[in-house]
This record gives structure tokens, C-alpha cells and sequence, in this order.
């Protein structure tokens, strides 16, 4: 059984420019969360998608978008880059919509310059 | 609104001496509560979580945790820590709702001297 991947592993982009990072969801498994970890922080909820469609969205601003694709597969789009964005940004996927356990890929670690 | 604190931000022990971290939430009803161990620059791995029944769940790496409703904790203990066992420790309730989403304490960072 295959568990959660990302890629890329690491990126560094310059304030104002866009990014996507993409995320394969464990076999099986339908819903994909992203989080955001800052650096001394615990992660904190982006938005969730279940059969492609946003299921749910923290406290972050639009130019943090997502995509659901049919194989369940997911990508985070951040326009605009902020220096504040530099992160962790983990993928976790879940069996379906409302299951409490999520499972946790390595993250994409972003620096904004 | 739920929240998770996790009072201890670095705690330092001896190799072979017990552990016990921190974690008080706040969720008004029955909470599915779960820590996290993340090693640096890694992602999350479940150590342990708590849904339901008996409330001293065990874990992986010989980590256990107690569920006390009255003091609305989940400490998570080892009594006996090894040097591989430095890491961020996180502490996490589900919110509920639509999403389930995770609410993250802001994690203890523990050093382990030889």
C-alpha cells in the first residue's frame, strides 16, 4: 500500500510569484486536506477537497486555491507569494468525508524570498 | 472554539528517564484527540489517538496516553525515553464539522541528553 506522497520536496520562490505543489492521496483513500506549518508552529488547516470538490476552508485568503483530480490526487496554488508564506506544507488524506483519521505526507518545505 | 494547549515548549530529559508531556483541550463534546511526533524537516507520524473506551490508550515506540475528561487532558507518557525519541510532539483534537479538520497544539520540542 502506497502512502501519501509530495513533490516537491523543497522550493524556493521569490515574494509575488505563484506555486503549485502537489500531493498523491494513500490508496483508497477519497479526501485530501493541506495544512500549513510555520516555522515553531503546529499546522493549521488550509482547505479540504472530497470527490473534487472544496469541501471545507480555513482562515486563509483566496490566493490559496486547490484542485481535486478524478485519480483523487490533489495540488495547492498560492498566488502572489508573501514572505509569510514560507512553510511546511503537509498533505493528509483521509478514507471519505468526515473520517477523523488522516494520514500525513513528508510536506513540501517552501521558502519565499 | 476548539483549541489545544500544549504549556511545555521545550522540554529536555536524560536517556532512561521518564516523559510526560502536556496536552489540555477544549471541545464541547467527546473529543477524538491524537499526538503527533514529527522528527525535522519530516512530516507527521501517529503515534497514538483516542476515540472512545478505555482511556489509557497505547502507542507506537512505547508511548502511552491517558484521557482525562475532567481535566480535559491527553498527557503522553514513556517511561522510559531513548535518545532517538528527540523530536516536536504535537498534540491534535478534531474539530468537527463537514471536514474533521485537525486543530494542532503549537507542539513541545524535546532534547535528549546521554
Amino acid at each position: 500500500e502506497t502512502g501519501v506522497t509530495q513533490s516537491p520536496t523543497h522550493l524556493i520562490k521569490t515574494r509575488g510569484q505563484q506555486v503549485t505543489l502537489r500531493c498523491s492521496s494513500q490508496s483508497g483513500h477519497n479526501t485530501v486536506s493541506w495544512y500549513q506549518q510555520a516555522l515553531g508552529q503546529g499546522p493549521q488547516f488550509i482547505f479540504q477537497y472530497y470527490r473534487e470538490e472544496e469541501n471545507g476552508r480555513g482562515n486563509f485568503p483566496p490566493r490559496f486555491s486547490g484542485l481535486q483530480f478524478p485519480n483523487y490526487s490533489s495540488e495547492l496554488n498560492v498566488n502572489a507569494l508573501e514572505l509569510d508564506d514560507s512553510a511546511l506544507y503537509l498533505c493528509a488524506s483521509s478514507l471519505g468525508q468526515g473520517e477523523v483519521e488522516q494520514y500525513f505526507g513528508p510536506g513540501t518545505r517552501l521558502t519565499v524570498t | 472554539a476548539q483549541s489545544v494547549t500544549q504549556p511545555d515548549i521545550h522540554i529536555t530529559v536524560s536517556e532512561g528517564a521518564s516523559l510526560e508531556l502536556r496536552c489540555n483541550y477544549s471541545y464541547g463534546a467527546t473529543p477524538y484527540l491524537f499526538w503527533y511526533v514529527q522528527s525535522p524537516g519530516q512530516g507527521l507520524q501517529l503515534l497514538l489517538k483516542y476515540f472512545s473506551g478505555d482511556t489509557l490508550v497505547q502507542g507506537i515506540k512505547g508511548f502511552e496516553a491517558e484521557f482525562k475528561r475532567s481535566q480535559s487532558s491527553f498527557n503522553l507518557r514513556k517511561p522510559s525515553v531513548h535518545w532517538s525519541d528527540a523530536a516536536e510532539y504535537f498534540c491534535a483534537v478534531v474539530s468537527g464539522g463537514a471536514t474533521n479538520k485537525l486543530i494542532f497544539g503549537t507542539g513541545t520540542l524535546l532534547a535528549v541528553q546521554p
